[in-house]
C-alpha cells in the first residue's frame, strides 16, 4: 500500500536554478494539494487540485507552479529557486464523494529542499 | 483571514501524565477542525470536528469543539512515550474546496519514560 509517493526526498538547489516535486498517489483521490512546513508557522497551502486537469492558488502560490495531468499525479515547479523556498513540501491528497468529505488528508512523507 | 493559533508551543510530562492541548481559531464561515499528529514525517489524521460532532473520542485521545468562543481542545489521558509527536490543529472554512486548510504552528509534545 504506496498511499502518497513524493521524490525526490531530499535536494539542494542553488539560486536560480529550477525543479520538479513529483507527487503520485494510488488511492484514486479526487483532491491533491501541496503544503509547505516551516519551523513555527505550521503547514501552508502552495497550490492544489480538484480534480485531473485543474489546479488552483493556495495561500503562498508565488514563485511555484503545479500541473495535473493526470488524476494520480501532482507536480510542483520551482522555475528559479530562491533561498526563501529552503522548506519541508508536502503533498496530501483526500477525497470527496457525492460533496461527503471525511476531512482526513493522506499526507506523503515530505520533500527537504534547501536553495543555497 | 483565517487564523489557527496553538497552545502551549511545546510541552513535556512523564509517561502517565494527561495533557491538554488548545487551538483557538478565526475562519469565515467555519465547516470544520482537525487535528492531526506528526511523529517525524508525515502528518496523521485524527479527529475532524463539525457543527454536528463537537466531540470525539479514539482510545486515550479526546477531543471537543465549543464553536462559540471558537477553540477546540485535545486531550491525552495516560500518555505514552509513543505520542511524542507535533500535534497539529487545523480549520476548513465554509465555501472553500474540501482540504483546504489553515494550519497551526502546532505543539510539540515530549513524553519522558
Amino acid at each position: 500500500n504506496a498511499g502518497v509517493t513524493q521524490t525526490p526526498k531530499f535536494r539542494v538547489l542553488k539560486t536560480g536554478q529550477s525543479m520538479t516535486l513529483l507527487c503520485a498517489q494510488d488511492m484514486n483521490h479526487e483532491y491533491m494539494y501541496w503544503y509547505r512546513q516551516d519551523p513555527g508557522m505550521g503547514l501552508r497551502l502552495i497550490h492544489y487540485s480538484v480534480g485531473e486537469g485543474t489546479t488552483a492558488k493556495g495561500e503562498v502560490p508565488d514563485g511555484y507552479n503545479v500541473s495535473r495531468l493526470k488524476k494520480q499525479n501532482f507536480l510542483l515547479g520551482l522555475e528559479s529557486a530562491a533561498p526563501s523556498q529552503t522548506s519541508v513540501y508536502f503533498c496530501a491528497s483526500s477525497y470527496s464523494t457525492s460533496g461527503v468529505n471525511t476531512g482526513e488528508l493522506f499526507f506523503g512523507e515530505g520533500s527537504r529542499l534547501t536553495v543555497l | 483571514e483565517d487564523k489557527v493559533v496553538q497552545s502551549p508551543l511545546s510541552l513535556v510530562v512523564h509517561e502517565g501524565d494527561t495533557v491538554t492541548l488548545n487551538c483557538s481559531y478565526e475562519v469565515t464561515n467555519f465547516r470544520s477542525l482537525l487535528w492531526y499528529k506528526q511523529e517525524k514525517k508525515a502528518p496523521t489524521f485524527l479527529f475532524m470536528l463539525t457543527s454536528s460532532g463537537i466531540e470525539k473520542k479514539s482510545g486515550r485521545l479526546s477531543s471537543i469543539l465549543d464553536k462559540k468562543e471558537l477553540f477546540s481542545i485535545l486531550n491525552i489521558t495516560a500518555t505514552q512515550t509513543g505520542d511524542s509527536a507535533v500535534y497539529l490543529c487545523a480549520v476548513e472554512a465554509d465555501g472553500a474546496s474540501y482540504g483546504k486548510l489553515t494550519f497551526g504552528q502546532g505543539t510539540i509534545l515530549t513524553v519522558h519514560p
